[in-house]
């Protein structure tokens, strides 16, 4: 089945800094990929959905400025968490969307763990 | 009221047990229903789609209630290994196609 990958898997930040998650979908090409945050025991949020070649569309009460996406090319976007905080901390997950079967499947990346300390 | 809502459990049944678990959804223009499960510190997976007329994958079976609002998952035959959090996700088709995820059913199977 389609892969999609993240990089890193995990990372630990001083506060204030940037973090940059990479989201590739490695055996197709994805014009549409979402962002999702997950805090502990809850459930999946849409952060924003990337568009391949223009403007992320973001979710309501998102930050446009301090999470920034872009979507350069049809196998990667990319998440960055500007001045990053402890409340940021939070599990990151890209997924990535593939018209190639009958329907439409979304494939999840195995995500990101993002302590700021 | 959320959009996709689930009884979070936790449900603590033995191996072999039969187990269902049920999910609303607000939004009547709803289009397409997944099953995903996640494990523990991981992304999810998809487990099965969910159409009208019912679908059963082995030893799960899920149907959809369009009138109601309402789908449900059976699992047969209770493994270890189902031991995980289901998730009720809903694609109301919109021009993002957009997922909206419930909070998640957690599953404990034990021996």
């Amino acid at each position: 089945g389609a892969v999609v990958s993240q990089h890193p898997s995990w990372v630990i930040c001083k506060s204030g800094t940037s973090v940059k998650i990479e989201c590739r979908s490695l055996d197709f090409q994805a014009t549409t990929m979402f962002w999702y945050r997950q805090f502990p025991k809850q459930s999946l949020m849409l952060m924003a959905t990337s568009n391949e070649g223009s403007k992320a569309t973001y979710e309501q009460g998102v930050e446009k400025d301090k999470f920034l996406i872009n979507h350069a090319s049809l196998t990667l976007s990319t998440l960055t968490v500007t001045s990053a905080h402890p409340e940021d901390s939070s599990f990151y997950i890209c997924s990535a969307r593939d018209w190639r079967p009958a329907g439409e499947t979304q494939y999840f990346g195995p995500g990101t763990r993002l302590l700021v300390l | 009221r959320k959009e996709v809502e689930q009884d979070p459990g936790p449900f603590n049944v033995p191996e072999g047990a039969t187990v269902a678990f049920n999910c609303t959804y607000s939004n009547s223009a709803s289009q397409s229903f997944f099953w995903y499960r996640q494990d523990c510190r991981k992304e999810p997976k998809l487990l099965m789609s969910v159409y009208s007329s019912g679908n059963e994958d082995g030893r799960f079976t899920a149907q959809l209630n369009r009138a109601s609002q309402y789908i449900s998952l059976l699992i047969r035959d209770s493994k270890l290994s189902d031991s995980a959090t289901y998730l009720c996700v809903v694609n109301i088709g919109n021009a993002g196609n957009m997922l909206t995820f419930g909070g998640g059913t957690r599953l404990m199977v034990k021996p």
